[in-house]
């Protein structure tokens, strides 16, 4: 069964530095791994999904890498903003989803 | 484009009654369906998922059954809630092995 582990659980920076996200799962014959963000009270939205033939996808500010030997994943938020503020899951095969990095963005 | 609905928004039920939430999604043909639970300070918990209509398969054994009599259509039910059925309830669609979408979920208070 795939499990997700997200590291750190929650983190606070201030406005304008990067943010690096870690997810690691345990089945390496993952078919594709997705980030998502929620905010308080709210459904999840995609952010990146990577296809178990691809390295990385990028979408403006945001860069997802995928590491299938090491069962790892990054999310990595360039600049980061207060509206950045949420929380982060990713989830894997089966969709199995990490508890989720809670981030805080600090003005 | 596809969207997907969830209703009601927020539901109060006392302890013993029946439950029914629905999901509908729009724009998409025989989606794979799913229903998920978030409880306060954990994880997203798979309850079922649907490969098509009335395929369902249940992931953890529990007192809610789901449905799916349309194509597009998703229902979670439970003849007798109990407390520990309290959370914030989330459906979600995907195309095979494509990205999911999730609706905007329905918060379930059991009192």
């Amino acid at each position: 069964k795939q499990e997700v582990t997200q590291i750190p659980a929650a983190l606070s920076v201030p406005e304008g530095e990067n943010l690096v996200l870690n997810c690691s799962f345990t089945d390496s014959a993952i078919y594709n791994l997705q980030w998502f963000r929620q905010d308080p009270g709210k459904g999840l939205t995609s952010l990146l999904l990577i296809q178990s033939s691809q390295r990385e996808q990028t979408s403006g500010r945001l860069n997802a890498s995928l590491d299938k030997s090491s069962g790892r994943s990054t999310l990595y938020i360039a600049a980061s903003q207060p509206g950045d503020s949420a929380t982060y899951l990713c989830a894997g095969n089966r969709l199995a989803f990490g508890k989720g990095n809670q981030v805080v963005v600090i003005p | 484009s596809q969207t997907i609905h969830q209703w009601p928004a927020t539901l109060v039920q006392p302890v013993g009654s029946p439950l029914s939430l629905e999901c509908t999604v729009e724009g998409t043909s025989n989606p794979n369906l799913y229903w998920y639970r978030q409880a306060a300070g954990r994880g997203l918990q798979l309850l079922f998922y649907s490969v098509g209509i009335g395929q369902i398969s249940s992931e953890v054994p529990q007192n809610l059954s789901a449905s799916r009599p349309q194509d597009r259509q998703f229902i979670l039910s439970s003849k007798k809630l109990l407390l520990s059925d309290s959370g914030f309830y989330l459906c979600a669609w995907t195309e095979y092995r494509g990205t999911q979408y999730f609706g905007p979920g329905t918060r379930l208070t059991v009192l």
